[in-house]
């Protein structure tokens, strides 16, 4: 089955400054590749996707990158503010048992500083 | 406004009892999922189900059981409740597709369930 492994696992950041989450992925023949953010006490919601027919995607101050090839992803968030302190999800959809289903990475806790 | 509702925020349960969790959303969404979360470990899946009556195993289904009797419903059940079985619970629903439409999961608020 798919694996996902997710770096670093806390990030602690200066408000304004750039962060960046790493995520690779086993499984070749996975095609879709979100990101979560989980804000304390909170449930995960979804903040940006990206398919595997795109390289860059970009919403606001966020932004997701994929190489293929190499079998990675990343999430870029710049100009950070107290309200991007989180913890971050990425993910990788695969099929089996005739369903398609999300492999989760272990999270990263993304704290700026003020 | 799409909503997925777990029945319990925080639940305590005694060693030994037999737990349900419920979850129901409203979206008539295919498949369902429940994740446990524990700091550290991540979202990890224990069982999902793609239809009505179906059931599969995720990563950890050990100790769990699964009830899909009606598309908008899924429940987990904790035969023996052990203090291992301590975490948070998450559901989670979407869409099933062969394209590419939108495969994000929609999440549910958790339930935390402690098992003294």
């Amino acid at each position: 089955g798919e694996n996902v492994e997710q770096h670093p696992s806390t990030l602690s950041v200066q408000e304004g400054d750039s962060a960046v989450i790493k995520c690779t992925y086993s499984d070749s023949a996975s095609n879709y590749f979100p990101w979560y953010k989980q804000e304390l006490g909170k449930r995960p919601q979804l903040i940006i996707d990206i398919r595997s027919n795109v390289g860059e995607k970009k919403d606001q101050r966020i932004a997701v990158t994929l190489n293929k090839t190499a079998k990675h992803f990343s999430l870029h968030i710049t100009e950070t503010q107290p309200e991007d302190s989180a913890v971050y999800f990425c993910a990788a959809l695969g099929v089996g048992a005739g369903s398609y289903q999300l492999t989760f990475g272990k999270g990263t806790k993304l704290s700026v500083i003020p | 406004d799409v909503k997925v509702t777990q029945s319990s925020r925080y639940l305590v349960k005694r060693t030994g009892e037999k737990v349900f969790l419920e979850c129901v959303q409203d979206m008539d969404h295919e498949n369902m999922f429940w994740y446990r979360q524990d700091p550290g470990l991540g979202l990890r899946l224990i069982y999902f189900s793609y239809d009505v009556k179906m059931k599969e195993k995720g990563d950890i289904p050990e100790g769990y059981s699964v009830s899909r009797e009606k598309k908008e419903r899924f429940s987990l059940i904790l035969e023996s409740a052990s203090t291992n079985q301590t975490s948070m619970y998450l559901c989670a629903s979407s869409l099933y597709g062969q394209g590419p439409s939108n495969y994000g999961y929609t999440f549910g608020s958790g339930t935390r369930l402690t098992v003294v």
